[in-house]
């Protein structure tokens, strides 16, 4: 069974409109991430959250909005998207924060923005 | 400015052959290299990873070797499959920002039967 899961698989958008990705995961983990993967730029951390406190915001734009209802959700809403903001996000959780801690991934959602 | 850099971008090696990627760092803040492996459509999958305490560790036919002075790490993988072909990605966190992962581009591994 997945630890992690992220829906949608694949998401498309036009460009101006709002999107929310969906994070859970099953690990037990206390603390949770957001990490965009682009054709331009390598692996990019955007976020980490602890017991459902934002610890660390590498995200410079206030589009990009984490959400946090339950310690094992993280989803991230994205608003006003642009292409630009195509790319494939992943979301990754660890057993603690604070590191290092050993950090798994989830199978992403790859959004594209038209 | 690129803090983790990888060579080479890309890579083939025949079956059974041992694999040898590289990574360099800049920040001397960092003290914690996990590798992850990608396969296509799918979440990058931690590999190995190694503290800078260390200078070699070991699981199964995937170790990494650190050199604190020189700021590099590197992965070896024996007895390379066919099925080990993948991007794998350094990565690298540290100092103010301990949970903060800064990856490398990737190196794409082609394992050739």
């Amino acid at each position: 069974d997945p630890k992690i899961i992220q829906k949608p698989k694949y998401l498309v958008a036009v460009t101006g409109s709002e999107k929310i990705l969906i994070c859970e995961q099953y690990l037990g983990h206390n603390a949770m991430y957001w990490y965009r993967q682009s054709a331009k730029k390598p692996l990019e951390f955007m976020f980490s959250y602890s017991y459902q406190k934002l610890m660390d915001n590498q995200t410079a734009s206030s589009r990009f909005q984490p959400q946090s209802s339950k310690k094992n959700h993280l989803d991230l809403q994205i608003t006003a998207l642009k292409p630009d903001d195509s790319a494939t996000y992943f979301c990754a959780s660890s057993q603690g924060w604070g590191g290092p801690y050993e950090q798994y991934f989830g199978p992403g959602t790859r959004l594209t923005v038209l | 400015q690129q803090q983790v850099r990888q060579s080479p971008q890309s890579l083939t090696v025949w079956e059974g052959g041992t694999t040898v990627l590289t990574c360099s760092y800049e920040d001397s803040t960092f003290n914690y290299f996990p590798w992850y492996q990608q396969f296509p459509g799918e979440g990058p999958a931690l590999l190995i990873s190694i503290l800078s305490v260390s200078d070699k560790k070991e699981d199964g036919r995937f170790t990494t070797f650190f050199n604190k002075r020189e700021k590099k790490l590197s992965l070896h993988i024996i007895d390379s499959q066919p099925g080990d072909s993948a991007t794998y990605f350094c990565a690298a966190s540290g100092g103010e920002g301990a949970d903060r992962l800064t990856f490398g581009k990737g190196t794409q591994l082609i394992i050739q039967p």
